[in-house]
């Protein structure tokens, strides 16, 4: 079945360091990738998409890029908030079937 | 705000309970989508419905059970309520079952089983 593999954390971070965090999948066919940002007590929000190969999803200075050789879509920010303190979650999505999550990785930036 | 609310946002109740969680999608969003969060396990799809069939079903227990009305909003039935039931239940909507298209989560319901 389908599962995505996401670093594990937790993640800190000083102020306006680089992220990266490592996300490879396993589907069948040619599922979509996302990323989802989730604060405290809140639901996960949708961070950015790429629906096909090769395909870069950009929102808010994050950026993922789809990479169907290598099976993976890692998120990366070039210089981290403080504000961006959460936990993010990669997740895949077939034509026709549900989302399938990873565990998350909660990161924190510290000023 | 995601346009999907979900009610209450707290619930506490004692084991062999029964409870209804209920979940309005985002206007237009014919999908609903039921997950369960906890600590240890991440979060888990239990069940999807798309324009009131059910679609899709993951790890739900029998004693749970969901619904989705003819006005869209869907209600998850917990029953013969554990201590390991516990979790953050999301609702999550889109507007087709469609590969390209997010999900968009309400806020969840806090379930503690005391």
């Amino acid at each position: 079945g389908d599962s995505v593999t996401q670093m594990e954390g937790p993640v800190t971070l000083s102020e306006e360091a680089f992220l990266t965090i490592n996300c490879t999948y396993t589907a069948t066919g040619y599922p979509s990738l996302f990323w989802y940002v989730q604060y405290p007590g809140e639901g996960l929000q949708l961070l950015l998409k790429a629906t096909k190969a090769d395909d870069k999803g950009s929102n808010k200075g994050f950026e993922a890029t789809y990479r169907k050789e290598t099976t993976s879509f890692h998120l990366e920010k070039g210089s981290v908030q403080v504000s961006d303190s959460a936990v993010y979650f990669c997740a895949l999505r077939r034509e026709g079937s549900k989302s399938t999550f990873g565990d998350g990785t909660t990161l924190t930036v510290k000023p | 705000d995601s346009g999907v609310t979900q009610t209450p946002k707290h619930l506490i109740t004692a084991t062999g309970q029964r409870v209804t969680l209920r979940c309005s999608p985002r206007s237009g969003d014919l999908s609903v989508y039921w997950y369960q969060q906890s600590l240890d396990q991440g979060l888990q799809f239990l069940i999807q419905y798309y324009n009131g069939e059910e679609r899709a079903k993951g790890n739900i227990l029998e004693r749970f059970s969901a619904q989705q009305f003819p006005d869209l909003h869907s209600e998850l039935n917990l029953s013969s309520l554990e201590l390991g039931d516990s979790a953050l239940y999301f609702c999550a909507s889109s507007e087709t079952g469609g590969s390209n298209s997010p999900l968009h989560f309400g806020n969840g319901t806090r379930l503690t089983v005391t």
